[in-house]
C-alpha cells in the first residue's frame, strides 16, 4: 500500500515562496497524487493533481501562485507570494489499486 | 452552485449509532464516486469509505464492519451509517467527490460527531 510522508511543519515569510514535500514510499514512485488545503472551519480545498512527470492541474479557482513539481518519489507543492490566508494544513493524497485511499500526515504552514 | 452539505453530526454516547447525510447539488451522486473522510481533533485526514458507480463499496480497516456508505439517487444524497461508536470516532466528517482518476476534488464543509458519555 502507498504511504505518503510529509514534514509536520513549515514556515515562510509573507510575500516569499515555500515548497512543501510529499514523498511516496518505495514501489509507488509513479503514483499520481493530489494536494489539499485544510483551514479551520472551512471545507477542505482541492488544490491540484500532480503526476510523476511533474505535470499538474490546478483545481477550479486555485490561483497560479500554487504550482506543483515532481522528482522521483517526491511530489512538491510550491506556494509563491505567500499570503496570510495561505496559513493552513496541507495534505497530499493518493489511491491504491485495492480501492484504499491514503493521506499524508499533513504539513502545518505558518506564514510569518 | 456546486455544493456538498453534510448534516447529522451530534453528541452521541459510546456504543450508539448515527447516520450522516451529504446533500449534493451541482453533482449527480449516481454519476460520480463519493467518499467519506474524517479528521479527529488535532489529527490528520483519514479516509473512511468510497462508493463507486456500480454501488460497490470499500472501507478503511478502522471502520470496516461498523460503517456503511450508501446513496439515495432520488434525493441526490450520500449517507454514512455508523454503529458501535467509540470516543476514537470523534471527528469532523467530510463527504467528498472523487474523480475517475481516484482523487478527491471537491469537499463538503463537514459535520462534527462527538462520542462521549
Amino acid at each position: 500500500q502507498p504511504v505518503l510522508t510529509q514534514s509536520s511543519s513549515a514556515s515562510a515569510s509573507l510575500g516569499s515562496s515555500v515548497k512543501l514535500t510529499c514523498t511516496l514510499n518505495s514501489g509507488y514512485s509513479t503514483y499520481i497524487i493530489a494536494w489539499h488545503q485544510v483551514q479551520p472551519g472551512k471545507a477542505p480545498r482541492f488544490l491540484m493533481k500532480l503526476a510523476d512527470s511533474g505535470r499538474y492541474t490546478r483545481g477550479s479557482g486555485v490561483p497560479d501562485r500554487f504550482s506543483g513539481s515532481s522528482s522521483g518519489a517526491d511530489r512538491y507543492l510550491t506556494i509563491s507570494n505567500l499570503q496570510s490566508d495561505d496559513e493552513a494544513d496541507y495534505y497530499c493524497e493518493t489511491w491504491d489499486t485495492h480501492s484504499q485511499w491514503v493521506f499524508g500526515g499533513g504539513t502545518k504552514l505558518t506564514v510569518l | 452552485e456546486v455544493q456538498l452539505v453534510e448534516s447529522g453530526g451530534t453528541l452521541i454516547q459510546p456504543g450508539g449509532s448515527l447516520r450522516l447525510s451529504c446533500a449534493a447539488s451541482g453533482f449527480t451522486v449516481s454519476r460520480n464516486y463519493f467518499g467519506w473522510v474524517r479528521q479527529a481533533p488535532g489529527k490528520g485526514l483519514e479516509w473512511l469509505s468510497i462508493i463507486y458507480l456500480d454501488d460497490s463499496t470499500y472501507y478503511a480497516d478502522s471502520v470496516q464492519g461498523r460503517f456503511t456508505i450508501s446513496r439515495d439517487t432520488s434525493k441526490n444524497t450520500l449517507y454514512l451509517d455508523m454503529n458501535s461508536l467509540t470516543a476514537d470516532d470523534t471527528a469532523i466528517y467530510y463527504c467528498a467527490r472523487a474523480t475517475f482518476e481516484y482523487l478527491f476534488d471537491f469537499w463538503g464543509q463537514g459535520t462534527l460527531v462527538t462520542v462521549s458519555s
